[in-house]
């Protein structure tokens, strides 16, 4: 079945380290997505791709990175220079020309110690 | 920039009707979706709006007028699973990202 993959679903790090969040799609869609969401808010876009090798800052994209060098996949890199970096991330994917909405990964919660 | 409000909390009787408002003001619009979210999972899909009206998925509906910037999902028969956060999201016009309202947390009462 094809559907969108994001590994780990908790993660723990330490304050000042950078940590990586994969999100893998087998949908074929062309376009990718991050998201942050906190308690008692509304997902928050952090960074977007719409094609390979492409993206665009979000929001709320200080203090992140990513990279998008195969179609499939999106990780995003969260950096030590991110202030307040524990959240629930939420990787989504779509058709770009196609009137859909997204299709959501299962989400990774991350905290910082 | 994208401005998209909904009330923060509701509570309901276990098969009642509630009616779940949101208005937006975007810079652009491609249409309005609905989304549910049981707590520490992912969003899914409920509905799509993107002409005026009524649109109709078996206990679900969603309403849309985009003159007044408004749009409600009513959620009928009631059940003790459909507690839960309900989010409206708005596709800009020109790069089909959603830009998400905080979302409108339900809860079911027996």
């Amino acid at each position: 079945d094809g559907g969108i993959t994001q590994s780990p679903k908790y993660l723990f790090r330490k304050e000042g380290q950078n940590v990586t969040l994969s999100c893998e799609q087998n949908l074929n869609h062309d376009a990718m997505y991050w998201y942050r969401q906190d308690p008692g808010q509304g997902l928050r876009l952090i960074y977007y791709s719409q094609i390979v090798n492409d993206f665009q800052k979000g929001d709320i994209a200080e203090g992140y990175s990513v990279s998008r060098e195969k179609k499939e996949s999106f990780p995003l890199t969260v950096t030590s220079a991110q202030k307040n970096p524990t959240a629930f991330y939420l990787c989504a994917s779509s058709q770009t020309g196609v009137l859909d909405g997204y299709t959501f990964g299962s989400g990774t919660r991350l905290t910082v110690v | 920039g994208q401005n998209i409000d909904q009330p923060t909390e509701m509570t309901a009787t276990e098969g009642a009707i509630v009616q779940i408002n949101c208005t937006y003001q975007t810079s652009g619009f491609n249409g309005l979706f609905w989304y549910q979210q049981h707590a520490g999972e992912a969003p899914t899909f409920l509905s799509y709006n993107v002409l005026d009206g009524l649109e109709e998925k078996g206990r679900f509906s969603s309403f849309l007028s985009r003159s007044k910037g408004y749009s409600y999902l009513l959620l009928k028969e009631l059940q003790m699973k459909d507690s839960a956060s309900y989010l409206c999201a708005v596709r800009d016009g020109g790069d089909y990202k959603l830009s998400f309202g905080a979302g409108t947390t339900v809860t079911v009462r027996a």
